[in-house]
């Protein structure tokens, strides 16, 4: 299996921050990469795929890059709304994996 | 526009066998490419897959847990089922169904259910 590791797990930020979070693969998945956002009690929702391609309809502040096995999620101006835990997944071989997660609390 | 929900019993006793239907409109899964696939969350834990199942009756499942698992599908209900045997109160957790669907370069879970939580407890 492909191991996902996320850092950080946690940050405290403020509205207005620029948000970075690292997403490591164990082995090499090419851009296969997927971005979620969760929130209490909701269902994850889709940000990014192929690494870096915003899902239709998510906030152009969002953005993601990387391929092989390191790969980012950054928040370019931190809103209220975001406040929320972040996961990868990746989806180059099964079992499509996920990472930890990073919540991503308000200061 | 795609939607998704899963239903099942809230509650199920260890050693039961579970059995989840996610009902899904907005997409065929006698469309080529298209899968719907399973995730979990224990409670304050991370996401963890589960299977998948294509438009073409392929089906993959997470190697941890292959034994226990097998999915299926009626493509005429709109309908992907579940099922999972021996329960045990670490499959306590939410349930989550997904759409994966291509979106021109790959294909990656973009609608998903609301989610339903399973307790198992005796």
């Amino acid at each position: 299996d492909i191991q996902l590791t996320q850092s950080p797990s946690f940050l405290s930020a403020s509205v207005g921050d620029r948000v970075t979070i690292t997403c490591r693969a164990s082995q090499g998945i090419s851009s296969y990469l997927a971005w979620y956002q969760q929130k209490p009690g909701k269902a994850p929702k889709l940000l990014i795929y192929a690494a870096s391609t915003l899902q239709s309809g998510v906030p152009s502040r969002f953005s993601g890059s990387g391929s092989g096995t390191e790969f980012t999620l950054t928040i370019s101006s931190l809103q209220p709304e975001d406040f929320a835990t972040y996961y990868c997944q990746q989806l180059n071989s099964y079992p499509f994996t996920f990472g930890p997660g990073t919540k991503v609390d308000i200061k | 526009q795609i939607t998704l929900k899963e239903s099942g019993p809230t509650l199920v006793k260890p050693t039961q066998t579970l059995t989840l239907t996610c009902t899904f409109s907005g997409f065929s899964l006698s469309t080529s490419g298209v899968g719907v696939g399973w995730i979990r969350q224990p409670p304050g834990k991370a996401l963890e897959w589960l299977a998948l199942i294509y438009w073409n009756d392929d089906k993959r499942y997470s190697p941890s847990l292959k034994s226990r698992l097998t999915i299926t599908k009626d493509t005429s209900k709109n309908q992907v089922v579940l099922t999972m045997t021996n329960m045990d109160p670490v499959d306590t957790a939410t349930y989550y169904c997904a759409h994966r669907g291509d979106l021109g370069i790959g294909k990656y879970f973009d609608y998903w259910g609301q989610g339903t939580l399973v307790t198992v407890s005796s």
